[in-house]
């Protein structure tokens, strides 16, 4: 596809349910990053790839939030047991490369809202 | 850690430039900032990005100055396509870090 896919683009989970949220990165892009943007605010960084390296999970806020890219390409967001808390969109970005230059650009998909009731 | 300040709100007329203004004074020197709208329920777009030099594409123009203290982004023709929240971001460690951005509404 041309840009950044994630699925589902709504999710309604009870408290205590698992989610999981699919990010299909744009083709051949090298970096991953998830983001969490809760309502009325900025996007918050969550973790990041290079490949399938996980280079920084320092934003994840908890240990109930996982987060791989076993091939390199399409990552899978996870939440175990959702709180209320966690309510909010969860947006993936790509960029074709590392670094801060030219092609190091992050793209950013439409994003997943997670509802937790 | 650098940080951003914004103006929370800005208005324009339809068919004038649009300056955004932000402060980024704690700014390193190897950190870029970006630029990034926000239109409703969407996820961010890229607009531009800078170092220290002045840069423009077919979006828009960014001022950064000399100090690398502030930046403004320059919408030159504003369209009511516009409107939207507009984040001054700072690239720290390959990380992204959004503030609070500005809300411009772009008046007919």
């Amino acid at each position: 596809g041309a840009g950044v896919s994630q699925s589902p683009r709504y999710k309604v989970a009870k408290r205590g349910q698992d989610v999981a949220l699919r990010c299909d990165p744009i083709s051949g892009h090298v970096s991953l990053f998830w983001y969490q943007q809760a309502l009325g605010q900025g996007p918050e960084f969550l973790t990041y790839f290079q490949n399938e390296a996980q280079l920084d999970k320092s934003g994840l806020p908890s240990d109930r939030f996982f987060a791989e890219r076993p091939e390199g390409s399409v990552s899978t967001l996870k939440i175990q047991r959702t709180q209320q808390e966690d309510s909010a969109v969860y947006l993936c970005a790509s960029s074709l490369r590392m670094g801060q230059g030219r092609g190091g650009e992050l793209f950013f998909g439409e994003g997943s809202r997670l509802t937790v009731l | 850690d650098a940080k951003t300040t914004q103006p929370p709100s800005m208005d324009c007329a339809e068919g004038r430039a649009a300056n955004l203004p932000c402060n980024h004074s704690t700014i390193s020197g190897n950190e870029y900032v970006y630029w990034y709208r926000q239109i409703h329920s969407q996820g961010p777009q890229y607009i531009i990005h800078g170092l220290k030099n002045n840069e423009t594409n077919e979006m828009a123009s960014l001022i950064i100055t000399e100090d690398r203290k502030s930046s403004t982004l320059i919408l030159p023709h504003a369209t009511l396509r516009d409107t939207a929240v507009y984040y001054c971001v700072p690239r720290i460690a390959q990380k992204l870090v959004f503030g609070q951005g500005t809300r411009l509404t772009i008046n007919p």
